[in-house]
């Protein structure tokens, strides 16, 4: 199973909105609604962000959001903060029993 | 609160065995999956593969079937994540997680670190 495609970097400066892309194929992203979204500061583990492609759990800033569009998923974050700034990484159910990670953006609050 | 809380830091010689854990609490251990998911210095994250701790059934993902063994003791809370024979390619920081169908919350990491 490959990793979903992910651009390794993306960044606005404080108040600006970011969206980071994650594509995979019809047998993962495009084939269920179980596509999520960590948050990864240096040095911790990551953090949930966004669940079953547009949930946010409870303690998250409405400013993230996400959707998906056939086999690409997409995460935004409106109105950027400083502490915005971090690894992202999607994940996706793939059938059969497997779970398939993206290759992660970095985040940079300019 | 829902909690995670791995082993610590290891450090090994090649061909050596190891165990690292990760135990549970502020919930119903058996109700959820743990996952396993390494992360290699400077790199992304992979799922590794995960156990049902009520019955001990166990998912791998095809890159780790065979290199890496999950198991779980539902008396004590805790999942486990065991290799007979390490290499240097298995230095990386790993991470176990509940997972429905996402991961949350994750544990701290274990560092494991593979050097003769």
């Amino acid at each position: 199973q490959s990793a979903l495609t992910q651009p390794p970097s993306a960044s606005g400066s404080p108040g600006q909105s970011v969206t980071i892309s994650c594509t995979g194929t019809s047998s993962d992203v495009g084939g269920y609604n179980y596509v999520s979204w960590y948050q990864q500061h240096p040095g911790k583990a990551p953090k949930l962000m966004i669940y079953e492609v547009s949930k946010r759990p409870s303690g998250v800033p409405d400013r993230f959001s996400g959707s998906k569009s056939g086999n690409t998923a997409s995460l935004t974050v409106s109105g950027l903060q400083a502490e915005d700034e971090a690894d992202y990484y999607c994940s996706s159910y793939a059938g059969s029993n497997d779970y398939v990670f993206g290759t992660g953006t970095k985040v940079t609050v300019l | 609160e829902v909690q995670l809380v791995q082993s610590g830091a290891e450090v090994k010689k090649p061909g050596e065995s190891l165990r690292i854990s990760c135990k549970g609490s502020g919930y119903s251990f058996t109700s959820y999956w743990i996952s396993w998911v390494r992360q290699m210095p400077g790199k992304g994250l992979e799922w590794m593969g995960r156990i049902d701790p009520s019955d001990s059934y166990t998912n791998y993902s095809p890159s780790f079937q065979g290199h890496v063994t999950i198991s779980a003791d539902k008396s004590i809370s805790t999942a486990y994540l065991q290799w007979s024979s390490l290499k240097a390619s298995d230095t990386a920081m790993y991470y176990c997680a509940r997972q429905g169908d996402w991961f949350d919350p994750w544990g701290q990491g274990t560092l494991v670190t593979v050097s003769s």
